[in-house]
């Protein structure tokens, strides 16, 4: 069936320095891939999405790549900053509006 | 426009208990969902609806049932609580059309089954 795998579970990273998350997708139908932050007690909030139409997408210090041969999406954050620690899930679709997420990854940025 | 508005946030059921919780939104959204989220689960989908009158089941329905009699509201119904439900629930919403659109979520409902 449908599986997101999202790698690593947990990444920490000092203050300044880049994270990023790699998520792999079985579907090859997918064609929409959205990210989510979810801050401790808070609810899941969209941060950056891409189409399989493209490549790459930048949202000032977040960038989202896709591989559509690999059928793998990264989340880059660049500059790390104490309040981008958060749970951050992927997602890959399944029909125009149903999504597989991923299992999650908590960033702790060290101050 | 108050987005997607879940009751109650806190909610503590003994064994056997029934309740619903409820979800609205008022962004005309055709899709609207929930799931639950267990530590190192993820989010995983218990069930779907793509409109009025319509609905599905996702990954993890038993237990669980809902209802779509408007746009605006999509209830879900715990039948009979076990502590396995523990958990915190999200009603997610987005549109339903020929292109892809990220969900809104709810603020979440942290149910304890004890």
């Amino acid at each position: 069936g449908e599986n997101v795998e999202q790698h690593p579970s947990t990444l920490s990273v000092q203050e300044g320095d880049s994270a990023v998350i790699k998520c792999t997708y079985s579907d090859s139908a997918s064609n929409y891939f959205p990210w989510y932050k979810q801050e401790l007690g808070k609810r899941p909030q969209l941060i950056i999405d891409i189409r399989s139409n493209v490549g790459e997408k930048k949202d000032q210090r977040i960038a989202v790549t896709l591989n559509k041969t690999a059928k793998h999406f990264s989340l880059h954050i660049t500059e790390t900053q104490p309040e981008d620690s958060a749970v951050y899930f992927c997602a890959a679709s399944i029909r125009t509006y149903k999504y597989i997420f991923g299992t999650g990854t908590r960033l702790k940025v060290l101050a | 426009n108050a987005g997607v508005t879940q009751t109650p946030k806190f909610q503590v059921l003994k064994t056997g208990q029934s309740m619903t919780l409820q979800c609205a939104q008022d962004m005309n959204h055709e899709y609207m969902s929930w799931y639950r989220q267990d530590p190192g689960m993820g989010l995983r989908l218990i069930h779907y609806s793509v409109g009025a009158g319509i609905t599905d089941q996702g990954e993890v329905p038993n237990g669980y049932n809902v209802s779509r009699s408007t746009t605006e509201d999509f209830p879900l119904r715990l039948l009979s609580a076990a502590p396995s439900q523990t958990s915190v629930y999200f009603c997610a919403s987005s549109y339903a059309r020929d292109a892809h659109y990220g969900y809104t979520f709810g603020s979440g409902t942290r149910l304890t089954v004890v």
